[in-house]
């Protein structure tokens, strides 16, 4: 079974600097997808970033990339230029993209909240 | 906005009562799951349904049943609440069950059970 793991419960960092935040997950598969969700006080679920197993290139958008590591399975996220709206909980999450009976279901993290300081 | 709707947003809940949180979405989606949040723990599946009419185990079904007569709607049904599972409950849904689309997210019912 897969696991997703991250390490830390809590970060915080000052508005306008950068801030990483760490995931490694544990798979015997190949191809399979890797996310970021981004959980505000609001509870609302919010996809951040999303990468493919199968590709080399890290993921950007906008603020936020990623340092996809196949080979050491690990996928952490970067915010850029941190804004006080980024303040929330991050979750990294796993779904295998292999052919196999039932849901390809999300493999969660425990979360890592984000606190920015103005 | 298109999206998935959920139903109530929060409620609290005697012990041994049967509830139903209700879960509608709009985008045709073919797949659609529930999850279950707990400090700590992350989100755990509950329960899933690859299509209309077809529905399967997650991880944690137990106390929980579903149903999903249509493509737009998949309530999920505690038969006889139980303190444990008070828990924010997340409705979502995928285009396909398989793959590389994304999981989409309702904005979740607190419950509460007393």
């Amino acid at each position: 079974a897969q696991t997703v793991t991250q390490s830390q419960p809590e970060m915080s960092v000052q508005e306008a600097e950068t801030v990483t935040l760490s995931c490694t997950y544990d798979t015997s598969e190949s191809d399979y997808y890797l996310f970021w969700y981004k959980q505000p006080p609001s509870r609302q679920m919010i996809l951040v970033i999303r990468q493919e197993a199968y590709k080399q290139q890290n993921a950007t958008e906008n603020r936020f990339s990623v340092n996809f590591q196949k080979a050491a399975k690990s996928f952490s996220l970067k915010i850029s230029d941190s804004q006080l709206g980024d303040a929330a909980m991050y979750f990294c999450a796993y779904r295998s993209a292999e052919r196999i009976q039932g849901a390809q279901k999300l493999v969660f993290g425990q979360g890592t909240r984000l606190t920015i300081n103005p | 906005i298109a999206g998935i709707t959920q139903a109530p947003t929060s409620q609290i809940l005697a012990a041994g009562r049967r509830m139903t949180l209700r879960c509608t979405q709009d985008m045709r989606h073919n797949a659609m799951y529930w999850y279950r949040q707990d400090l700590g723990l992350g989100l755990r599946l509950i329960h899933y349904s690859n299509t209309a009419g077809t529905t399967g185990k997650g991880e944690v079904p137990d106390g929980y049943s579903v149903s999903r007569a249509n493509t737009d709607d998949f309530p999920l049904t505690l038969a006889s609440a139980v303190p444990s599972q008070t828990s924010v409950y997340f409705c979502a849904s995928s285009e396909r069950p398989r793959g590389r689309g994304t999981i989409y997210f309702g904005e979740g019912s607190w419950l509460t059970v007393v």
